[in-house]
């Protein structure tokens, strides 16, 4: 239940298409979904964050869909680039009783072909 | 700020060496976490501090990993006796309070290779 499931695993779009990475989770108590962006040799850094009081959050060129009763959320990213080529990892946390659960899902490999 | 700051990037190690991995938080911030992350399991919580005080370390894989937070600015992370499947990278991230306030903030990790 403490899982979050990614997908796909990898991806490859071409320059100016639409990047699609899903999630989905099971712990209702779950209240924060952040995207994480990872390029090599670097650490995670945060991208968008959402909560489950909204059902989209655009910042730009990236933008998070939230649906609660299916307990799923997306990431896209509009007009790729080739600078977007990088890991991302949904996440999914909760401070619920007092205790902190910060989850990732296993990532997704994104390549953005110029 | 210097962001998190980890150190050494990159340790090689032989089977059954002692491995310690160092983090510093970014100044200010109350909660430091530990994790790991490999291609088959992707990011790995192992142990998270709320003010130096360990709350949860039951992603720790076994006795032989072990860390301490001796204070605010000051982390390890160590592996005895170190294993070929502790081989990962891990990374050391802090976020000052309420998880809507401020996002984790990592550092570069440390890329650990045991032989």
């Amino acid at each position: 239940q403490q899982q979050v499931k990614q997908s796909p695993q990898s991806l490859i779009v071409q320059k100016g298409g639409i990047s699609i990475i899903n999630c989905a989770y099971e712990n209702t108590a779950f209240d924060y979904f952040p995207w994480y962006q990872q390029f090599p040799g670097k650490g995670p850094a945060l991208l968008i964050a959402i909560r489950p009081d909204v059902s989209e959050k655009k910042e730009g060129r990236f933008t998070i869909s939230f649906n609660k009763s299916a307990k799923q959320f997306s990431l896209h990213i509009m007009d790729s680039q080739p600078g977007d080529s990088a890991t991302y990892f949904c996440a999914a946390s909760t401070s619920f009783s007092g205790t902190y659960k910060y989850i990732f899902g296993t990532g997704t490999r994104l390549k953005v072909l110029a | 700020d210097a962001g998190v700051i980890q150190s050494p990037r990159h340790e090689v190690t032989e089977m059954g060496q002692e491995v310690t991995l160092r983090c510093k938080p970014i100044s200010g911030h109350d909660y430091l976490f530990w994790y790991r992350q490999t291609m088959m399991r992707g990011l790995e919580l192992l142990i998270y501090f709320n003010n130096n005080v360990p709350i949860d370390d039951s992603g720790m894989p076994e006795d032989r990993f072990s860390a301490k937070m001796p204070n605010a600015s000051f982390s390890t992370l160590k592996i005895q006796p170190s294993e070929p499947r502790d081989s990962a990278v891990y990374f050391c991230a802090s976020s000052l309070g309420a998880i809507y306030n401020s996002p984790l903030h990592f550092g570069n990790g440390t890329r650990l290779t045991v032989t």
